[in-house]
């Protein structure tokens, strides 16, 4: 089976930082992604990582770490725009997902 | 456009009235999934498809049937709907499923009375 743990809600400044962890367990480990989504609107793409590191896209970084199960989304100069909620995704034909991390960011 | 479209965008119906929501994607992807979402509880997976003609549940699959009779289409089933069914559903399609992106369709947001 498969368990993801995030923290449910986090609250920033604008043009603030914010790190949003993701612990996880599973039997068989095929990269973890990340999905914005905000609300009543459909889940869309923000990262997938495979290996440990980190990647940079743009404002965002995702930071991988198989041996501890581990995963972090780093959102860098918070825009009101990115309040949302992020997911983080185990994937595989039965997809397992995060209960969420809704972000507000305040002015 | 690639993309997933569902619809309804939103039904309301009484329960027991029997309906179908439509899932099609443009992008030629094996892999298609139906979730639902509830405050609190996150998306949890209703039914996946690897392929035309296969289907498996996935974790809440009860009181929904689907079908793949064609790679496009992906409608999900409720013969009975119920108030407890009244949710968010999403469809998502991949090239296969596995380590591949998904694709999210705008949702149908359920209400049964």
């Amino acid at each position: 089976g498969q368990n993801i743990d995030q923290p449910t809600e986090m609250t920033a400044t604008e043009g603030a930082i914010v790190q949003i962890n993701c612990t996880y367990q599973t039997s068989g480990f095929n990269g973890l992604f990340w999905y914005q989504q905000h609300a009543g609107e459909a889940p869309t793409f923000l990262s997938y990582n495979v290996l440990d590191g980190l990647e940079e896209k743009g404002r965002f970084s995702s930071f991988l770490s198989r041996s501890k199960g581990y995963s972090y989304l780093l959102l860098k100069e918070l825009q009101m725009k990115d309040s949302a909620s992020y997911l983080c995704v185990l994937p595989g034909y039965k997809l397992s997902f995060g209960a969420g991390t809704t972000v507000t960011v305040r002015a | 456009e690639a993309q997933v479209t569902q619809n309804p965008r939103y039904l309301i119906t009484v329960t027991g009235k029997k309906l179908t929501v439509t899932c099609s994607q443009n992008m030629n992807h094996e892999y298609m999934s139906w979730y639902r979402q509830d405050p609190g509880l996150g998306l949890r997976q209703i039914y996946y498809s690897m392929n035309v003609e296969v289907t498996d549940k996935g974790d809440v699959p009860e009181g929904y049937k689907v079908s793949r009779k064609e790679k496009r289409n992906f409608p999900l089933i409720l013969e009975s709907p119920s108030p407890n069914q009244t949710s968010l559903y999403f469809c998502a399609s991949s090239l296969s499923g596995g380590n591949y992106g998904y694709t999210f369709g705008s949702g149908t947001r359920l209400t049964v009375v």
